[in-house]
Parts: C-alpha cells; sequence; structure tokens
C-alpha cells in the first residue's frame, strides 16, 4: 500500500494556459474524490468517482475544469484557460464505500 | 452561515495541556470524520464516527447526534500534535464531505 499519489507537487502556470493533474488512488480503492483548499480554509468538494463513473460535480466545478477516471484506476482533473482564482492546492482522496477516506498530498496550482 | 462550524480557530498551549476542539453541525449527517492536516497539506484521517466515543492513543472523539455536535480531544499534548485539525461531515453512502475551516493548534514546548 503506497497511499495515495498526486503529481506534480507544485505547478506554476501563465494565466490562460492549460494544466493537468493526476491521481493514483489506492489500487483496490472504488471511490476517487478531488478537493480543492484555499489559504487558510477547509477543502471544498469538487467531484467523485466511483470506479469510472463520475457521479456527482459540484457547482464550483465550471466549464473549464474536466476530470476523468478511465478504466477506473488513475483520475486526472484538467483546467483549462487558467485564472488566478484557480491558485490552490487540490486534493485527491481515495476510499472504499463506506470506509475513511486517505486524501494524498496534493498539487499546489500557482497561477500567475 | 456554514454548515461545520468548529472553535476555536486559533489554539496555543503548553506540552503535556489537554486540548479540546470543537465542531457544531447544521445538516443531517451519517458521519462525522476528524482530520490532521500538517504543512504542506497532507491530510491524514484520525476517526470516522457516526455515534458515541472513539479512542486512539492520546485522542479521543465524541459526537453528540441530537445536539450536532462533536469534540476532539488530545490528552499530554505534545508539539508533534501541532497541525491544523479539521472535522467534515458527510453521508456515509455518498463520503462527500462538507469541510470546516479548520483548527490551528500550536503546541510548545
Amino acid at each position: 500500500d503506497t497511499g495515495v499519489s498526486q503529481n506534480p507537487r507544485h505547478k506554476i502556470t501563465k494565466r490562460g494556459q492549460n494544466v493537468t493533474f493526476r491521481c493514483d488512488p489506492i489500487s483496490e480503492h472504488n471511490r476517487l474524490y478531488w478537493y480543492r483548499q484555499t489559504l487558510g480554509q477547509g477543502p471544498e468538494f469538487l467531484t467523485y468517482f466511483q470506479n469510472e463513473a463520475q457521479l456527482e460535480k459540484s457547482r464550483l466545478l465550471s466549464d473549464r475544469f474536466s476530470a476523468e477516471r478511465p478504466k477506473g484506476s488513475f483520475s486526472t482533473l484538467e483546467i483549462q484557460r487558467t485564472e488566478q482564482g484557480d491558485s490552490a492546492m487540490y486534493l485527491c482522496a481515495s476510499s472504499l464505500a463506506g470506509y475513511s477516506l486517505h486524501f494524498g498530498n496534493g498539487t499546489r496550482l500557482t497561477v500567475t | 452561515k456554514n454548515e461545520v462550524e468548529q472553535s476555536p480557530q486559533n489554539l496555543t498551549a503548553q506540552e503535556g495541556e489537554f486540548i479540546t476542539i470543537n465542531c457544531s453541525y447544521s445538516v443531517g449527517i451519517s458521519a462525522l470524520h476528524w482530520l490532521q492536516q500538517h504543512p504542506g497539506g497532507g491530510i491524514v484521517s484520525l476517526f470516522m464516527l457516526s455515534s458515541g466515543k472513539k479512542k486512539h492513543g492520546r485522542l479521543i472523539a465524541t459526537i453528540n447526534i441530537q445536539e450536532k455536535h462533536s469534540s476532539l480531544h488530545i490528552t499530554a499534548s505534545h508539539p508533534r500534535d501541532s497541525a491544523v485539525y479539521i472535522c467534515a461531515v458527510g453521508d456515509q453512502g455518498a463520503q462527500k464531505l462538507v469541510f470546516g475551516q479548520g483548527t490551528r493548534l500550536t503546541i510548545n514546548p
């Protein structure tokens, strides 16, 4: 069990560029969640998958955001045409249904 | 008003003190989580509980479903306990969590 892995750890990008983050969950976990956390605040739910199906998306997830989980394994979160307001820590978590979540260390995005 | 409120927002104490962090929520839940976040971002799940009390080492979590209130206690606090402690509530089915804003705990030697 290597835990939940997120890459990259840090990403600095210029406004208007596209960025993609990857999350590798614990292998037997069927649920995968994306959260966003800004400085001094608790995480906010973005979206979650059960296996490869995206079951819920927050209204925080604008059209510029897209998430995928092909084959129900790793997941990617893409942000198109980044804005300064997208600067945040993006957290991924995985779980088995009904059990505690396991979080990755996050990807810190800075949009300049 | 946030759905999950924690108090205090910041807490500084001396090593060895008994620590209490409180969490109140306004929505119906099936489970409440206490999480620990260290500088750098990593979040560790401490407890998931839906009733009563759980204990793990020096940490104790309690929940009162009727009053919609939970507490996290740390006995014999130590500087390595310094972190942000976050309360989160969710539907045990989907586990889509709603988080409090966190309590920043600093334990001085």
